[in-house]
């Protein structure tokens, strides 16, 4: 395995249910972010961590409460939530260096949510 | 206003035409601009990275920043269909804090 993988690739969850999207990353990075895709509109970035401690909670809603339990592996908890919550969610990793480099994020193939 | 600015499209046009994508933005403190190509069912992957005002040129691909008006652009020359993909404007201040535009969906026809 190579990169950032994602699972699983779709889910169709109702408003009640409980779930949970998973991220790995074989980068050897320490930074691994959730970001939300909508059609249209930006990426929106929900949380960051680095060396598996929460450096950035962008207001998301607390029915989404991610963990992060190494600089591996990257969970999305997902709970009650609502029909607006559709969307692809994106894992990220990068290896900040706060130096003269890009800080380029290394995507995964997405989760693609749909909330009935 | 939004942080950044891109038009979504969709843009089509005809194989070995000139492409001209386009981002604006707000927040002066932004230093690191970067254009990303998302393929169809699969994540973002950077495409072309720029440091500050200026140009760079990869093959067919053309990346300018001008920092005084806020602007930057991606060119893509003699486009192919391979090129068919959304490309997303993205860029950073500091080493965490990635902005992105909404991504501008390009067909290019045969």
């Amino acid at each position: 395995e190579t990169g950032v993988t994602q699972t699983p690739r779709h889910l169709v969850m109702g408003m009640t249910n409980k779930k949970s999207l998973k991220c790995e990353q074989h980068l050897g990075h320490n930074a691994m972010y959730w970001y939300k895709q909508s059609a249209k509109k930006p990426l929106e970035l929900m949380f960051v961590y680095n060396f598996k401690e929460q450096t950035e909670n962008n207001s998301v809603p607390s029915r989404f409460s991610p963990e992060c339990p190494n600089s591996s592996h990257l969970f999305l908890h997902l709970h009650t939530l609502q029909p607006e919550d559709s969307a692809l969610y994106l894992c990220a990793s990068s290896q900040p260096t706060g130096g003269f480099d890009t800080g380029e994020l290394f995507f995964g193939e997405g989760s693609r949510l749909t909330v009935l | 206003q939004k942080e950044v600015e891109q038009d979504p499209g969709p843009l089509s046009v005809p194989e070995g035409a000139i492409v001209s994508l386009n981002c604006t933005y707000s927040n002066s403190a932004f230093q690191y601009f970067m254009w990303y190509r998302q393929y169809s069912r699969k994540g973002p992957e950077l495409l072309m990275y720029t440091y500050s005002s200026g140009n760079k040129e990869d093959g067919r691909f053309t990346a300018q920043v001008d920092k005084s008006s806020k602007y930057i652009s991606l060119f893509i020359r003699d486009s192919q269909p391979s090129d068919s993909a959304t490309y997303l404007c993205a860029m950073r201040a500091g080493p965490n804090d990635m902005r992105f535009g909404a991504g501008t969906r390009l067909t290019v026809k045969p």
